[in-house]
């Protein structure tokens, strides 16, 4: 089965400065990669997904972009970060059916000070 | 458009009871449902999932959930509830976005158990 491998799983940065978060997936080929957000006390908003390599779709507007320079990587980046963007960020893989299982990376908690 | 909502923000039970954690859907097509556990500070982690076979669905650690279509309904039901169960609960549909499938999420509920 697939693992799902994010880093770092904690980060503290200033508002303004850059963001690099990685996610990498074992077990799997060619899967449907997806970056989620989760803030605190409230559910998982999808912010980015990817059908293949180089192939972004963003579901919300805001301050983050996503890339896939891999069939296995996939990063989640910012320029400036601002206080809003503080939150657990997900990374999950899943196949190419309707039906199939999501499987989640263990997070990496961001907090913009 | 496909959306769920989970009706309660939080439930508590007494360890030992019965657990309910509701789940109303809506889906212009036979929908496929998931419901996750998300424990502190971790990923998610599939309960279970109905595809459109059996209508009672049963996963891990003694969970299960009942398809119900004309109630636009997948509860998720634990007969005893454990210590170890306290967790965030998600239930899940899925929706097609062009040749994409997207897994829209509740709010999620809390399920806190005391001793």
């Amino acid at each position: 089965s697939q693992t799902i491998h994010q880093w770092p799983a904690t980060l503290v940065q200033p508002v303004g400065s850059p963001l690099s978060l990685e996610c990498t997936v074992e077990g799997t080929s060619n899967p449907n990669l997806y970056w989620y957000r989760q803030a605190a006390g409230r559910g998982l908003q999808l912010l980015f997904y990817s059908v293949g390599i180089g192939q972004i779709s963003s579901e919300v507007p805001q301050n983050l972009s996503a890339s896939r320079p891999q069939d296995r990587q996939f990063i989640l980046s910012s320029k400036k970060l601002l206080l809003s963007d503080s939150g657990f960020y997900l990374c999950a893989c899943g196949g190419l059916a309707g039906t199939d299982t999501q499987y989640f990376g263990p997070g990496t908690r961001l907090t913009v000070l | 458009a496909q959306s769920v909502t989970q009706l309660d923000s939080h439930v508590s039970v007494s360890e030992g009871t019965p657990v309910l954690l509701r789940c109303n859907y809506s889906s212009s097509y036979s929908p496929s449902l998931f419901w996750y556990v998300q424990h502190p500070n971790k990923g998610l982690q599939l309960l279970l999932k109905y595809t459109s076979a059996a209508t009672l669905v049963k996963g891990i650690n003694g969970f299960e959930a009942e398809f119900k279509k004309s109630e636009t309904s997948f509860h998720l039901t634990k007969p005893s509830a454990h210590m170890s169960d306290a967790a965030e609960y998600f239930c899940v549909v899925i929706k097609q976005s062009g040749g994409s499938y997207i897994p829209t999420f509740g709010r999620g509920t809390s399920l806190i158990v005391h001793p």
